[in-house]
């Protein structure tokens, strides 16, 4: 069963300091994954996902697939960063799962001044 | 092009009544697919709509029903609400939903007393 795990529900960081957030999966297939973001009073919003293999807003994510994970990493963290970050998978190929995303419950990232 | 746009944005709603929520996606997308997101559960999904046919569905009761219009509006209706429906519904948006990046509007905040 396709399932994203994000082991930290809050994470603090200072302003300048490296931050990384971390996301496991389990699925069977060739998944397409993704980070969504959502900013206070906002909507969720794509920031990345890994097939385009973007750095957005200084964010990138490598997809491990050997330890099935998919961490947000950005080397120094700003206070606008603050959000909450989900990451979320779905099936690429034809099948029951079309058109679906799985998300991880989500990691509240807060970076002091 | 214009985003995703829900309406209404907040309802307020007693046990046993029934809502309809209505989801407009970006101009030429034809997948759209809906999301509960709760405090206790985080985001789960609902079911999507492709070419008004639902195409998938998540596990939730039949009182939650959806459909999707020749231009692509969808909308969800749950019958014989219950407390444990109150929650921040999310609609997205894809082109054809077979991996592609989702769109996510506002969505609508249904609270049921």
């Amino acid at each position: 069963a396709q399932r994203v795990t994000q082991p930290e529900k809050l994470l603090s960081v200072f302003k300048g300091a490296p931050v990384e957030l971390k996301c496991n999966y389990s699925y069977s297939g060739s998944p397409e994954l993704f980070w969504y973001v959502q900013y206070s009073r906002q909507r969720l919003q794509l920031l990345l996902r890994h097939i385009s293999r973007e750095s957005i807003k200084g964010f990138t994510a490598d997809l491990n697939k050997g330890e099935t994970s998919f961490h947000l990493k950005k080397p120094f963290a700003q206070e606008e960063d603050s959000a909450m970050y989900y990451c979320a998978l779905s099936h690429r190929s034809r099948g029951s799962t079309l058109g679906r995303l799985y998300f991880g419950r989500g990691t509240q990232l807060t970076v002091w001044p | 092009k214009a985003g995703v746009t829900q309406t209404p944005r907040y309802l307020i709603k007693t046990r046993g009544q029934q809502v309809t929520l209505s989801c407009s996606p970006i101009s030429g997308h034809r997948s759209v697919s809906w999301y509960q997101q709760t405090p206790g559960q985080g985001l789960q999904f609902l079911f999507e709509y492709f070419s008004e046919t639902q195409r998938n569905k998540g596990n939730f009761p039949g009182r939650f029903s959806g459909r999707q219009f020749s231009n692509s509006r969808s909308e969800m209706n749950v019958s014989t609400l219950e407390l444990g429906d109150s929650a921040l519904y999310l609609c997205a948006s894809s082109d054809s939903g077979t991996g592609e990046t989702q769109y996510f509007g506002p969505g609508t905040r249904l609270l049921v007393l």
